[in-house]
This record gives structure tokens, sequence and C-alpha cells, in this order.
């Protein structure tokens, strides 16, 4: 069963502070990583998708990369306003279904 | 280019009677999955539709539960004799070819 590990649940930075975040995930052949932020009350917001490992992808101060067994979500010099929660996604290649399997995401506080 | 319409964005049922959740995708895109995140839970694939057709409905409930996506007009994520346990936020997304996904703001229902 394909599985999507977040961590860490929650993580406090003050501005500035750079830090990561964790996805390790197990899935029969990856198609796809997948990295959404969800601010309270509303839908995920698409950041970035990765296909193979040793990708990276960058926006703003987010930062993604792709290793065989996890992905890391890079945030340098984060500000306040990059509070949220950060949740990932894999999807598989194999069986012929387009669902995405998501984490339980690790929610960012960034503070002032 | 509107994102994903979602309506109602609140929903208040009794026990026992049906909700009708809405969804109209975005201009051009003819992929439709349907999630559902409970309270301090992950979102959770619940079916994959294309037009007149579902193409995964794996993640679905057996009994109360049914998803359409017409040839005319919105989605429709239909739950009859709904219980406690149906409260959650459900989630709409569309894509315009299987992969990236765009999520609506979301319909939070809640049984009372």
């Amino acid at each position: 069963e394909d599985q999507v590990t977040q961590s860490p649940e929650a993580l406090r930075l003050q501005e500035g502070e750079s830090s990561s975040l964790n996805c390790s995930y197990t899935v029969s052949g990856l198609r796809g990583l997948f990295w959404y932020r969800q601010d309270p009350g509303k839908g995920p917001e698409f950041l970035f998708t990765l296909y193979s490992a040793g990708e990276e992808k960058e926006k703003e101060r987010l930062k993604a990369t792709l290793t065989k067994k996890e992905s890391f979500l890079h945030i340098t010099a984060p500000k306040p306003e990059d509070s949220a929660t950060y949740l990932c996604a894999v999807q598989a290649a194999q069986g012929g279904s387009e669902k995405l399997v998501f984490g339980k995401g690790t929610k960012l506080t960034v503070n002032p | 280019n509107a994102g994903v319409m979602q309506n109602p964005r609140h929903l208040v049922r009794r026990r026992g009677q049906e909700a009708r959740l809405r969804c109209s995708p975005m201009k051009g895109h003819s992929h439709v999955y349907w999630y559902r995140q409970l309270p301090e839970e992950g979102l959770k694939f619940m079916v994959y539709l294309q037009k007149e057709n579902i193409i995964d409905e794996s993640g679905m409930p057996k009994e109360r539960f049914s998803a359409e996506f017409p040839k005319e007009g919105p989605s429709i994520l239909r739950i009859q004799q709904v219980v406690r346990g149906d409260s959650a936020a459900y989630f709409c997304a569309s894509s315009p070819d299987p992969g990236q996904m765009q999520f609506g703001p979301g319909t939070r229902l809640t049984v009372t």
C-alpha cells in the first residue's frame, strides 16, 4: 500500500530562520511527488511536482528536492506569510489510477 | 480564468438527510477528483471521474455515497442518510489531463 509520512507534524520558526520539512514515501512505482500549501479554511494550493530522483524545483523562498525514498521542502529565510500547512502527496505509476496519496502535513508557523 | 468552484461552502444537515455537493471544474478541465479531509487527518481520495464516466471509485464508501459528472453541468457528490461521521471538508480538484490537480475551496459538511 502506498504511504506518505511527513515530519515534523508542526514546526515553529522565527522570521529568517531557515529549515526543512521532510516527506518519506513508499509507492509501487513513482509517477510524481507533489507539494501543496494549505491555509486554514481553504483548499490546497499547488506548489511543485517532482518526477525523478535528483530533481529540484524552486519558487521564491521554497525549494523542493527528491530522492528515491523522500522529498524535502527547504524554506529559506521564511516570512510570517509562509505560515501554513504543507502537504506532500505521491501518485503511483502502476494500476492506472490517477489518485494522490497524501501525508498528514506539516503545520508551519513563522513568528515575526 | 476562474478556479475550481465548489458550492455550497458550508452545509449543515441533520442525521438521515441527504447532502449534495457541487463542483465546477476549471474551464477546459475534463478530469474531476473528490477528496475528503477529516479533522486531524490527511486528504483521502474518494473518486475520479471524467465526463459521464467513473474512472476510479476505490476510495468511496460502498454505501450511501455516489458521484457523477454529467455531460452538462457540475460534478455532484451525493451522500444519502448522512451520519455524524460524514462531517468533514470535501474537496474537489480538476485537471486538463491526468496529473497536476487544482483544488477548489472545499465544502464543509456538518452533520448534527
